[in-house]
């Protein structure tokens, strides 16, 4: 979806550096996510926020951080990377709909391989 | 927490063939049901949602999934396949008493003409 972007789309990266992957988006949404997509694994949720001052821990969050910047733009970092971090990592958001039970809409998403 | 299973890695059908793509769910509250599409080197489309009401949905593409509570099943179905639907098919359920999303590993549709 054009409207949730992620840069870098591929990263490579060796053991202990410092990465960055950045999410905007320009539908308006209060609520962004981080999931990393592992083969026969699906997605599994690495941190979500609500609104700026707000963030929370998903089920996986260790070796990972977030900041969330403005209510477009929602970055997360691996701090010191390591090669089980490799994955394919996506950025999604969502409206705050009465209930709050509504779709996601996703990036395109980051590949990232650490060797 | 809630889980999500999709008990097929892979589903084949022939073109013009109906579909029924799998997934069972657990909550403890009340399930918030959903269906993604991802297609190569893709992001996450989303297809349907159950939420609450009519247990039929209808989605996207000519897709629909029934909710069956008994079964806690949510499968998804199309009555006649097309080539274009082969891609990978993700269930997600929300339990309605904490707000993250848990997904399925993913079901693999390859439609054949």
């Amino acid at each position: 979806d054009a409207d949730v972007t992620q840069t870098p789309r591929n990263r490579i990266t060796k053991t202990g550096k410092r990465i960055m992957l950045e999410c905007s988006q320009t539908k308006g949404h209060d609520r962004m996510y981080w999931y990393r997509q592992d083969p026969g694994l699906g997605l599994r949720l690495i941190y979500y926020s609500f609104d700026v001052k707000d963030i929370n821990k998903g089920e996986i969050s260790d070796g990972y951080s977030v900041s969330r910047q403005a209510q477009a733009k929602f970055s997360l970092s691996l701090e010191s990377a390591i090669p089980n971090q490799t994955a394919l990592y996506f950025c999604a958001t969502s409206d705050l709909l009465a209930g709050g039970i509504n779709e996601q809409f996703f990036g395109p998403g980051t590949r990232l391989t650490v060797l | 927490a809630q889980s999500v299973a999709q008990p097929e890695d892979q589903v084949n059908v022939a073109e013009g063939n109906p579909l029924t793509v799998k997934c069972t769910y657990s909550v403890s509250g009340n399930p918030y049901l959903f269906w993604y599409v991802q297609y190569p080197n893709r992001g996450l489309q989303f297809l349907l949602k159950y939420i609450t009401g009519d247990n039929l949905v209808k989605g996207s593409y000519g897709f629909e999934a029934e909710f069956n509570k008994s079964q806690t099943s949510f499968h998804l179905k199309k009555p006649s396949a097309l080539v274009s639907d082969s891609a990978l098919y993700f269930c997600a359920v929300r339990d309605g008493n904490n707000n993250d999303m848990r997904f399925g590993a993913g079901t693999r549709l390859t439609v054949k003409p």
